[in-house]
């Protein structure tokens, strides 16, 4: 079965930059998604395809990918980029979806 | 603008059955599949199961496999959840989610609400 890991949290102060990663024998052979949570409310997609940006999303949201390993990046952090972060991917046949366990990312 | 609006969750006994439902608008359902993702009271998401356009086509997670039936109703606009066997650890927040080609789960529902009590 395929597993992603992802940090349990990463910190970053207003405007600097946070980087959350996604670890999986998944990729590269799939691509990554990456979705927004805050509480209370349903995901929300913010990366597809391992970096593309979907329309309405922010500038400062980026991903890239190298290797087994995907990365979201956001650029300038704002307070209301708090929330959880979750990569996704696919099993070899793309039918099987996988998430990661989320990242909490916390704007000191 | 494309709402899917999730219906049927409850409060259910454990080895009880629920069916989920979840109307689509402002996109052409029968051109997409669709998905069921969950998520436990604290914890992180996980997908359930999805289908084709067509609805001939199935997938499921092992964790509900043989427990539970996607399905879809095209002249509707309408998603389908059928659970049975119904265990603790399926209490969550179900979603329901579009799949597009090209950009993944590109829309959620805001989900609803299934406890099973023991």
């Amino acid at each position: 079965s395929y597993e992603l890991t992802q940090p349990p949290s990463v910190s970053v102060s207003p405007g600097q930059t946070a980087r959350i990663t996604c670890s999986g024998n998944a990729f590269p052979k799939q691509y990554a998604y990456w979705y927004q949570q805050k509480p209370g409310q349903a995901p929300v997609l913010v990366i597809y395809k391992d970096t593309e940006r979907p329309s309405g999303i922010p500038e400062r949201f980026s991903g890239s990918s190298s290797g087994t390993t995907v990365t979201l990046t956001i650029s300038g952090v704002q307070a209301e980029d708090e929330a959880d972060y979750y990569c996704q991917s696919a099993d070899s046949s793309g039918t099987h979806y996988v998430f990661g366990a989320g990242t909490k990312v916390t704007v000191l | 603008e494309v709402q899917l609006l999730e219906s049927g969750g409850g409060l259910v006994q454990r080895g009880g059955s629920l069916r989920l439902s979840c109307a689509a608008s402002g996109f052409i359902f029968r051109n997409y599949a669709m998905s069921w993702v969950r998520q436990a009271p604290g914890k992180g998401l996980e997908w359930v199961s999805s289908l084709s356009g067509s609805g001939v086509s199935t997938y499921y997670a092992e964790s509900v496999k043989g427990r539970v039936t996607i399905s879809r109703d095209n002249s509707k606009n309408t998603l389908y959840l059928q659970m049975n066997s119904l265990r603790a650890d399926d209490t969550a927040v179900y979603y329901c989610a579009k799949i597009s080609a090209a950009a993944g789960i590109d829309y959620w529902g805001q989900g609803t609400l299934v406890t099973v009590s023991s």
